[in-house]
């Protein structure tokens, strides 16, 4: 029942810049596009967040459709360190309660 | 993933024992999501709690599975009796507006 739809599986270069895709068309006007990463099962990491407006950070790059039906995480030089499964969820931002689901998420293999 | 604290890291248990999981959320805030992530799986939702309320305990097994959130103290995942199938990682989190989720490190329960 997860709201997205990610790729299983995608690889990348070293030093390359990784572009990972999330479809979620069923997006709410309220609802937010975030991205986290879980490293090896630890705990998943939040990278970044945004609403319509594509987002930068120190980590990452969100880029959102206009019709916010899907959006782009890039990972401008990947490193080793990003191998990771990276996940795509779309919430409200409140402190409110919002059931979320996860999914599978994308495996990015950084090749060296 | 500083503020979300859990323990045991690890727990291993034998098959028909009771596992139990703690999670304290970040400080000021009275709620905590659990989820279940089988191996090579997504992270699944299994129930929200704020304290002293179970919200939502959809994603809960309708057997062995409980969980509570008393007004002193961590929240409380217990498994009874548990069976190899069992055997997973359990992490909880706690929601604010920046950054979204919190996700702990982390239990990993292995049922021998």
């Amino acid at each position: 029942d997860a709201k997205t739809t990610q790729p299983p599986s995608m690889d990348c270069a070293e030093g390359r810049a990784a572009n990972l895709p999330c479809n979620h068309s069923t997006i709410s006007g309220n609802e937010y596009v975030y991205w986290y990463r879980q490293i090896h099962s630890q705990g998943p990491q939040y990278i970044i967040h945004g609403l319509k407006n594509n987002e930068t950070n120190e980590m990452a790059s969100l880029i959102i459709t206009e019709d916010r039906k899907s959006s782009t995480l890039i990972l401008p030089h990947a490193t080793l360190r990003d191998t990771a499964v990276y996940y795509c969820i779309v919430r409200v931002d409140s402190g409110g309660y919002q059931k979320v689901t996860f999914g599978t998420g994308t495996k990015l293999q950084v090749i060296p | 993933n500083a503020g979300v604290m859990q323990n045991p890291r690890h727990l291993v248990r034998r098959r028909g024992q009771e596992a139990r999981l703690r999670c304290s959320p970040m400080k000021g805030h009275s709620h905590v999501y659990w989820y279940r992530q089988l191996p090579e799986e997504g992270l699944k939702f299994m129930v929200y709690l704020q304290k002293e309320n179970i919200i939502d305990e959809s994603g809960m097994p309708k057997e062995r599975f409980s969980a509570e959130f008393p007004k002193e103290g961590p929240s409380i995942l217990r498994i009874q009796q548990v069976v190899r199938g069992d055997s997973a990682a359990y992490f909880c989190a706690s929601f604010g507006t920046a950054g979204g989720y919190t996700f702990g490190s982390g239990t990993r329960l292995t049922v021998v």
